[in-house]
């Protein structure tokens, strides 16, 4: 399969705060791109991030680690329209997106 | 508003028919692609176009072809449906910088072959 990897489902309470990571194993490398998509609908675009350190947009924040190959999306003040799968995926040598399978995070009230 | 459109969200074909699976882009983007996404594995690229008449095999082409005619237009096809082919696909575009990862997707069609 492709080398990246992320938690298949993960639970957190309205209110709260959640980090879904990411990690991932390449020889190039060109970006990490995070996505959001809810239940039957298509994915949108959250973030992108080339250079290591956090990007933050609002609620969101995508952090990036590249001598780690490693990445975080973290979702503060979560709301139940948050509630959607992850998706991580980073930019080959190519300049081709390696998907990884996507995180479902599920809000409880 | 930037808009993908894939002409059907629901199929139901029989296994040996063929299939075609649209998608038409509002935003005048050079770049598109057809992904498949199925339970447990991330999208896979089938298909990709940075130009008219121009295809580019993704990760998984078998059983698949594309035909680009129309820069606004990348159409999906599958000569003789099979099984295995029962997914959902995903249509995407992208602007003409062809390292940018920033993709709007369709709606998706998920498509049951039997």
């Amino acid at each position: 399969g492709q080398n990246i990897d992320q938690p298949t489902e993960m639970t957190a309470t309205e209110g709260a705060i959640v980090q879904i990571n990411c990690t991932y194993q390449t020889s190039g490398f060109n970006g990490l791109f995070w996505y959001q998509q809810h239940a039957g609908e298509a994915p949108t675009f959250l973030s992108y991030n080339v250079l290591d350190g956090l990007e933050e947009k609002g609620r969101f924040s995508s952090f990036l680690s590249r001598s780690k190959g490693y990445s975080y999306l973290l979702l503060k003040e979560l709301q139940m329209k948050d509630s959607a799968s992850y998706l991580c995926a980073y930019m080959d040598s190519n300049y081709q997106l390696i998907w990884g399978a996507g995180t479902k995070l599920i809000i409880k009230p | 508003d930037v808009k993908v459109t894939q002409s059907s969200r629901y199929l139901v074909k029989r296994t040996g028919e063929k299939v075609f699976l649209e998608c038409v882009q509002d935003m005048d983007h050079e770049n598109m692609f057809w992904y498949r996404q199925d339970p447990g594995l991330g999208l896979r690229l089938i298909y990709f176009s940075y130009d008219v008449k121009m295809k580019e095999k993704g990760d998984i082409p078998e059983g698949y072809s594309v035909s680009r005619e129309k820069k606004e237009r990348f159409s999906l096809i599958l000569e003789s449906a099979s099984t295995n082919q029962t997914s959902m696909y995903l249509c995407a575009s992208s602007t003409g910088d062809r390292h940018t990862g920033e993709l709007f997707f369709g709606e998706g069609s998920r498509l049951t072959v039997l």
